[in-house]
């Protein structure tokens, strides 16, 4: 199985300042169809998880511009240009290249 | 608007089984494929199961920790995907969420597993 490694487990951001997570993968996540099915999620307190970002870099719709991601390889990480209150909760990384899909331990964001 | 509503979950003795349901509604659900993701209480997501869409097959991948005895189906003319789990383990507690491709996701259905 992919094992997906994030860091910071944890974060504490003073708000408007910038945010950074990592997300490390044990192989590649490049498909044989070219693609690289990395997607990144945000999960607030008492909700289901909402997608951000889907191959590595392109974000869903709704999604302030606030986030950008990217990486290649095994190394992947999600922006936060501009930490605002309802950025709190975990963001979990996931990889859906090769079965079984699986996800990072989760990295949670709360404001200082 | 895209909507997916879990439901079926409850408490259940550990061995038994139980059937989860995920209705959809505003989109063509047969042109999705559809997956099962659950997170234990406190922890973090873990993939279930996903089943095709009848295009690709309607075939199905599991979790190592649920193959054998958790199945994944889908009744395209309703609308809805299925979760059937069996052997249930005090280890399957849970809130069971649907996601169409991993872009929508329903609100979830808790499972307890426990006697």
């Amino acid at each position: 199985d992919v094992v997906m490694s994030q860091s910071p487990r944890s974060l504490s951001v003073t708000l408007g300042q910038p945010a950074s997570i990592s997300c490390r993968t044990s192989q590649g996540l490049v498909h044989r169809n070219g693609n690289t099915y990395l997607n990144w999620f945000h999960q607030r307190p008492g909700q289901s998880p909402r997608r951000l970002i889907f191959q590595v870099s392109h974000r869903d719709s709704g999604v302030p511009d606030r986030f950008s991601a990217g990486g290649s390889g095994t190394d992947f990480t999600l922006k936060i240009s501009r930490v605002e209150a309802d950025d709190i909760g975990v963001y979990y990384c996931m990889q859906g290249t090769h079965w079984p899909i699986t996800f990072g331990q989760g990295t949670r964001l709360e404001i200082k | 608007e895209v909507q997916l509503v879990e439901s079926g979950g409850g408490v259940v003795p550990p061995g038994r089984s139980l059937t989860l349901s995920c209705t959809s509604s505003g989109f063509v659900f047969a042109d999705y494929a559809m997956s099962w993701v659950r997170q234990a209480p406190g922890k973090g997501l873990e993939w279930v199961g996903f089943v095709r869409s009848e295009v690709y097959g309607g075939t199905t991948e599991y979790a190592a920790s649920v193959r054998g005895r958790f199945t994944v189906s889908r009744d395209d003319s309703k609308g809805v995907a299925y979760l059937q789990m069996n052997s249930l383990k005090a280890d399957d507690t849970a809130v069971y969420f649907c996601t169409r491709d991993q872009d929508f996701w329903g609100q979830g259905t808790l499972v307890t597993v426990s006697s």
